[in-house]
């Protein structure tokens, strides 16, 4: 399993752009990258996963540069309810279900 | 359609007690999985199935026994619990294709005193 790294918390006003960088140097040819998220009391939920290059849907949006050894997950004008634990996940879980493996993840704030 | 559900939500247990933990998926996944997460910290796998009558150990098996007779079904058994075991239990399910996603339940919160 290729291991992550991503920051433990971070701090954002309301309204403005989040980045959150995550960090997979050993990542392997088939892996993907995903990321969840988890608010209190609740079970984490898919957010966004890609491959290679960009990837945008409605919620946030994926960059992951050539080499992929990191990737950051964008979330644009975050607002109060976007506090949450955002976890960064590399691996194709369809080959393998033991590929699902979380780490502490990222605690974001977002203060008024 | 109800995606993954989980049974009960919270249970408070003495010491020594066993119960189970019921998973239920509608989604015909391949693969589900039983999670742990204590305060502050992320998801620990504690055993997982890749199709019905396989289990196989996570990351924090001990202590934990699981049965999957049913594709849809994912059971979690505490023998003899102890109040190390309190936690949230969270369970998933996903399919066996590439590039997919998992899904959760909502939790159950276990308190063993």
């Amino acid at each position: 399993l290729a291991k992550t790294t991503q920051p433990i918390s971070m701090d954002s006003y309301e309204g403005q752009e989040v980045n959150i960088t995550c960090s997979h140097n050993n990542i392997a040819t088939n892996d993907y990258i995903t990321w969840y998220q988890q608010f209190p009391s609740q079970g984490p939920r898919f957010i966004i996963q890609g491959y290679k290059t960009k990837v945008t849907n409605e919620v946030a949006s994926l960059f992951i540069p050539a080499d992929r050894k990191s990737s950051t997950l964008s979330l644009p004008r975050v607002s109060l309810s976007d506090t949450a634990v955002y976890y960064c996940l590399v691996g194709d879980i369809g080959s393998g279900a033991n590929n699902l493996f979380f780490g502490t993840g990222t605690r974001l704030t977002v203060i008024p | 359609n109800a995606g993954v559900t989980q049974t009960p939500k919270f249970r408070v247990l003495k010491t020594g007690q066993s119960m189970t933990l019921l998973c239920a998926q509608d989604m015909n996944h391949e693969y589900m999985y039983w999670y742990r997460q204590d305060p502050g910290m992320g998801l620990r796998l504690i055993h997982y199935s890749v199709g019905e009558g396989t289990t196989a150990k996570g990351e924090v098996p001990d202590g934990y026994n699981v049965s999957r007779l049913k594709k849809q079904n994912f059971l979690l058994g505490l023998e003899s619990a102890a109040p190390s075991q309190t936690s949230v239990y969270f369970c998933a399910s996903s399919s066996d294709r590439r590039n997919t996603e998992a899904f959760f339940g909502q939790g159950t919160r276990l308190t063993v005193v």
